[in-house]
């Protein structure tokens, strides 16, 4: 099984400021046909299901502000957002879906400082 | 409008079963992978199982703290998903949610239903 290991697990950032959630994978979700890496980025707020804001490791869904960004660097992936703001407020999660299990990191709590 | 809507969730014992259903609307069910993804009180994202769609066969899989005890089907004729849960065990408590799959993204989520395993 492919164990997604995120830090963090918990960040507190001023209003404006940047905030740096990682993700690691235990081996390669690289598919070579398409030179995709298979990671998604979900946010849930308190109370509410997750939602998707970044797939295939750096591209943002539609309707997702621009202050949020994906990157990845082999097995390590990097969501960024570049200027936090208050309705940010949420625990995020990353998940790979290039092999079943599709398994989840464990989350990281993100509030304001 | 895409809508999932989960249901069937409830309080059972230990040992029970319980089947919850997944309604879709507003897209062609058959064309979608969809998901059953469950949160355990105050606790992570855990992937459950999947249902492929029809031009991959409907195959399932599924997570090995579930499989054996739990099953995924599906009523294409009534855009719906179904969880039948056996042999229910009190870590099995949680929110279930179903997701949809479209082009390689994990695109909408249910609003989820409570399943509550305890005597």
């Amino acid at each position: 099984d492919i164990v997604m290991t995120q830090s963090p697990d918990s960040l507190a950032v001023s209003l404006g400021e940047r905030a740096t959630i990682n993700c690691k994978s235990s081996q390669s979700i690289l598919y070579s046909s398409n030179n995709k890496n298979y990671l998604a980025w979900f946010q849930q707020k308190p109370g509410q299901p997750p939602k998707l804001l970044i797939y295939w490791a750096s591209t943002r869904e539609s309707g997702v502000p621009d202050r949020f960004s994906g990157s990845e660097s082999g097995t390590d992936f990097t969501l960024t957002i570049s200027s936090l703001q208050a309705e940010d407020v949420a625990v995020y999660y990353c998940q790979q879906y290039y092999s079943p299990p599709y398994n989840f990191g464990q989350g990281t709590k993100l509030e304001i400082k | 409008e895409v809508q999932l809507v989960e249901s069937g969730g409830g309080l059972v014992q230990p040992g029970g079963s319980l089947r919850l259903s997944c309604a879709a609307s507003g897209f062609t069910f058959s064309d979608h992978y969809i998901d059953w993804v469950r949160q355990a009180p105050g606790k992570g994202l855990e992937w459950v199982g999947r249902s492929k769609n029809k031009a991959n066969g409907y195959t399932t899989e599924y997570a090995a703290s579930v499989k054996g005890r739990f099953t995924i089907s599906r009523d294409d004729s009534k855009s719906t998903l179904y969880l039948q849960m056996n042999s229910l065990k009190s870590e099995d408590t949680a929110v279930y949610y179903c997701t949809r799959w479209t082009a390689g993204r994990c695109d909408y989520w249910g609003q989820g239903t409570l399943v509550t395993v305890s005597s």
